[in-house]
């Protein structure tokens, strides 16, 4: 099946600081893809749309100057976590529908922010 | 998207079937149900999904009530390996434009 490679699996990385996390479909292209966010024992809450060649859609209540999301080619698009804070430790996924019946997930980047 | 109610948690002993429940009781005609799970600190799985037929893959079956308020996701013979948290999710087909909308899921645990 489709693959969805996310990366770094694991960050950490120091207040103020910016991280950049990578999701790429291996295998089929993506002309929109998903980011989500999970903190402990909650489910995924949907961040933003990426969308090839144009501007992301946000979705309220996040904020769109400090989750920076670039869709530069059909197959990757990239979530920059700007000046993070320890309230942005969380585990991000990303997600590419193919043209078929399912979607396919990242496996996930664990932010820590010290 | 109709929305979609789920046990919190269920248990099952290894090598029995589990049977988790879903109700989508405001479910449209042209919606979907489909199911996904997700094993601690990894993304989201594709399990199945259906119309209104019941369906089987080597995953797992999907059973849809004739008028399609609810349904019941089987894993036949469970295994360790299938503790997850289970997500019900109704929609209107694969459309690569939209994103899957996770409710809270039914936390599946297995044991020996």
């Amino acid at each position: 099946g489709a693959v969805v490679s996310q990366h770094p699996s694991r960050v950490i990385c120091k207040s103020g600081t910016s991280v950049k996390i990578e999701c790429r479909s291996l295998d089929f292209q993506a002309t929109t893809m998903f980011w989500y966010r999970q903190f402990p024992k909650q489910s995924l809450m949907l961040m933003a749309t990426s969308n090839e060649g144009s501007k992301a859609t946000y979705e309220q209540g996040v904020e769109k100057d400090k989750f920076l999301i670039n869709h530069a080619s059909l197959t990757l698009s990239t979530l920059t976590v700007t000046s993070a804070h320890p309230e942005d430790s969380s585990f991000y996924i990303c997600s590419a529908p193919d043209t078929g019946s399912e979607a396919f997930f990242g496996q996930g980047t664990r932010l820590t922010v010290v | 998207d109709a929305k979609t109610t789920q046990p919190t948690s269920m248990d099952c002993a290894e090598g029995r079937a589990a049977n988790l429940p879903c109700n989508h009781s405001t479910i449209s005609g042209n919606e979907y149900v489909y199911w996904y799970r997700q094993i601690h600190s990894q993304g989201p799985q594709y399990i199945i999904h259906g119309l209104k037929n019941n369906e089987t893959n080597e995953m797992a079956s999907l059973i849809i009530t004739e008028d399609r308020k609810s349904s019941t996701l089987i894993l036949p013979h469970a295994t360790l390996r299938d503790t997850a948290v289970y997500y019900c999710i109704v929609r209107v087909g694969h459309q690569a434009g939209t994103a899957l909308i996770f409710g809270k899921g039914t936390t599946l645990s297995v044991s020996s």
